[in-house]
């Protein structure tokens, strides 16, 4: 079964970066595209920015082009996002999301979060 | 503050029919694909409805979405209480050149 499974929570300082992994399984990887978004608590959902695992290609939101990069290990089947100059107003739950086509591109299976927390 | 607009709130009583609805701009909606999401407490989100009106296998036909113009609508049917949850529209916008979301609908089965 198709599974993504995210690192563990964080709690950063103003300032720092922050990496989360998303390992998946249970499909072939490279053929898919994997996405990262994020909710602020009691918000909706920011998108962040996509990786092709295939050829590794990728593309950002505007809004976190500066501060984002997402990168991914196929031998690991496992793909990252690193956020810097993180500040308070970035304390969000952070996922990965797999995109497919046979949904019209709608993201279809989903990690399980992890919540980032910045905080002095 | 959500690109697309949705009610924060819905509710319905068991068996009855309940509408959400999504508004947009020309640059999103207007232009591109609309998907539904439903978020249950405390679990990621699982997608109803795909390209405005197609259901992923698996999802009830209790479940149906629809798109006109610049706004879209997702209608459930025969309300069950395990239909309380978090529904989001999303749809990709050409001008921010990314996805984006509404600010979700929370529904309540009374």
């Amino acid at each position: 079964q198709v599974q993504l499974v995210q690192s563990g929570a964080e709690v950063k300082k103003p300032g720092a970066s922050v990496k989360v992994s998303c390992k998946a399984s249970g499909y072939t990887f490279t053929s898919y595209t994997i996405h990262w978004l994020r909710q602020a608590p009691g918000q909706s959902f920011e998108w962040m920015g996509w990786i092709n695992a295939g050829n590794g290609n990728t593309y950002y939101s505007q809004k976190f082009q500066d501060r984002v990069t997402i990168t991914r290990d196929t031998s690991a089947s496992t793909t990252y996002m690193e956020l810097r100059s993180l500040k308070s107003e970035d304390t969000a739950v952070y996922s990965c999301a797999r995109d497919n086509v046979k949904v019209g591109a709608a993201f279809d299976y989903w990690g399980q979060g992890t919540l980032v927390t910045v905080s002095s | 503050q959500s690109v697309l607009t949705q009610a924060p709130s819905a509710s319905g009583t068991p068996g009855q029919r309940v509408t959400i609805s999504c508004s947009g701009n020309s640059s999103n909606i207007g232009r591109n694909y609309v998907n539904w999401y439903q978020q249950l407490p405390g679990t990621a989100p699982k997608v109803l409805i795909y390209r405005n009106n197609q259901r992923p296998s698996g999802v009830p036909d209790r479940f149906s979405g629809s798109k006109s113009g610049t706004s879209a609508s997702l209608a459930i049917s025969g309300l069950r209480s395990e239909d309380e949850a978090d529904y989001y529209c999303a749809a990709w916008d050409d001008s921010l050149s990314g996805w984006v979301f509404g600010g979700g609908t929370k529904l309540t089965v009374l």
